[in-house]
This record gives structure tokens, C-alpha cells and sequence, in this order.
């Protein structure tokens, strides 16, 4: 079956603009985390998402925002770009909650101008 | 706040041999779920093994085993024969029990396999 698919996979912004990441995850899986990998900071949470509901949020500015659809498939938003956010961002995917492995997708590489 | 430590940011291995890597973590609970990632250039992020708190015995996966040391806070990962295919980055990962995703990453070790 399909893995964690994640588009685009590689974009290019300049600061001030925003962007929007998609993450579709397994067929069948619920659950859909994304986390930010950076040379520097190394890879951290930013949010998850169960049946549509975020249940917890990593500590990043409000300019980081987040949604999961009725299908599963997740968005993640980043408004006024800064050089900073420069990074891989990574979706992964579980069936429920804390059950079952947990799926990566290769994630999508946004560089900031 | 939990924190996961990897204090070798890179590591070699000859071909056939075996190579251990650390991950020292910090936290004050006392069910909770440690995990390694390999992540090779293509980017995606592999689970390689996983270990309940709760569980005494190591965990093992084929040619992968860990050192779960849960006084001393430590969980290393024991790659044995190594092969071409192992080299990747690999990631030490906390996970809290309760339900959540959020998984605490360390810095990662950077393993080359060489022939």
C-alpha cells in the first residue's frame, strides 16, 4: 500500500510569503504528526492531529498553523516566512494514537530566501 | 521537559563488523517508549527499534539490538554485521506513554559503513 505522501517536495519562498505543506498518510491511518528538521535545531515537534482535532502543539510561533481534514490528509501553514524557517519538514502517520508503528514520509524541503 | 542526547555526532564501521551508538535521556517518568530511527539520504525516516520502559529484556530486530540500561537512563543501539545499507543517519527518540506522538529527538549519529 501507498506510504506517507508529502507534496511538493521541494519549494523555494522568499521572506514575508507563506506556504502551505500537504501530508496524505497510509490509507487507513487516523493519526498525523509533522515535525521540522534543521542542520541546527535537529528535528522538532510541531503538531498532531487526530480525527480532525490537534491534540498537542510543539513550541514554535503562531505563525506555524495546522489542520487535518475528514480524509486524514493534513495541511501545515507557515505565514510571513523568515530565513529561519528554512528546513525538511516531515509528516508521519499512525493508524490511532499512540498504536502501531509510526510512518514517515521523505518530506518536503522549503528554503527561504 | 524531556531531552535526548547523542554524544557522537558521527561514527564509522568497517564492512561485516559491528558498532554501537549512544543516546543518554533525561526524563521523570517512569513508562515511557525509546525509539532508533535511521533516516539514509533518500530522507525517509525508518524505524529500526523500539523498546517499552516497562519491559526488562532488550529489544532486538535481526542484526539490531539495543542496550536498554533504564537506571542509567541510557539506550544504545548494536549494529551487528554491518552492511553497505546501514550507513544513514540514526536517531534516538523519546516517547512519553499517554497517547501522544510527540517524539523527542536527539542531535543523531551519522554512521559510514566502509568496505
Amino acid at each position: 500500500k501507498a506510504g506517507v505522501t508529502q507534496t511538493p517536495r521541494y519549494l523555494i519562498k522568499t521572506r514575508g510569503q507563506q506556504v502551505t505543506l500537504s501530508c496524505s498518510p497510509i490509507s487507513g491511518h487516523r493519526s498525523v504528526s509533522w515535525y521540522q528538521q534543521t542542520p541546527g535545531q535537529g528535528l522538532q515537534f510541531l503538531f498532531e492531529y487526530f480525527s480532525e482535532t490537534q491534540r498537542n502543539k510543539g513550541n514554535f510561533p503562531g505563525r506555524f498553523s495546522g489542520r487535518q481534514f475528514s480524509n486524514s490528509r493534513s495541511e501545515m501553514n507557515v505565514s510571513t516566512l523568515e530565513l529561519g524557517d528554512s528546513a525538511l519538514y516531515l509528516c508521519a502517520s499512525r493508524y490511532r494514537v499512540g498504536t502501531g508503528e509510526l510512518f514517515f514520509g521523505e518530506g518536503s524541503r522549503l528554503t527561504v530566501l | 521537559a524531556q531531552t535526548v542526547t547523542q554524544s557522537q555526532p558521527e561514527m564509522s564501521v568497517q564492512e561485516a563488523e559491528t558498532v554501537t551508538l549512544s543516546c543518554t535521556y533525561d526524563t521523570s517518568e517512569s513508562d515511557y517508549y525509546l525509539f532508533w530511527y535511521k533516516q539514509p539520504p533518500s530522507r525517509q525516516m525508518i524505524l529500526v527499534i523500539r523498546q517499552e520502559a516497562y519491559k526488562q529484556q532488550n529489544a532486538t530486530e535481526n542484526r539490531f539490538s539495543v542496550n536498554f540500561q533504564k537506571a542509567a537512563k541510557s539506550f544504545s543501539l548494536k549494529i551487528s554485521d554491518s552492511q553497505l545499507g546501514d550507513a544513514a543517519m540514526y536517531f534516538c527518540a523519546y516517547r512519553a506513554q499517554g497517547g501522544s506522538e510527540k517524539l523527542v529527538f536527539g542531535k543523531g549519529t551519522k554512521l559510514t559503513v566502509n568496505p
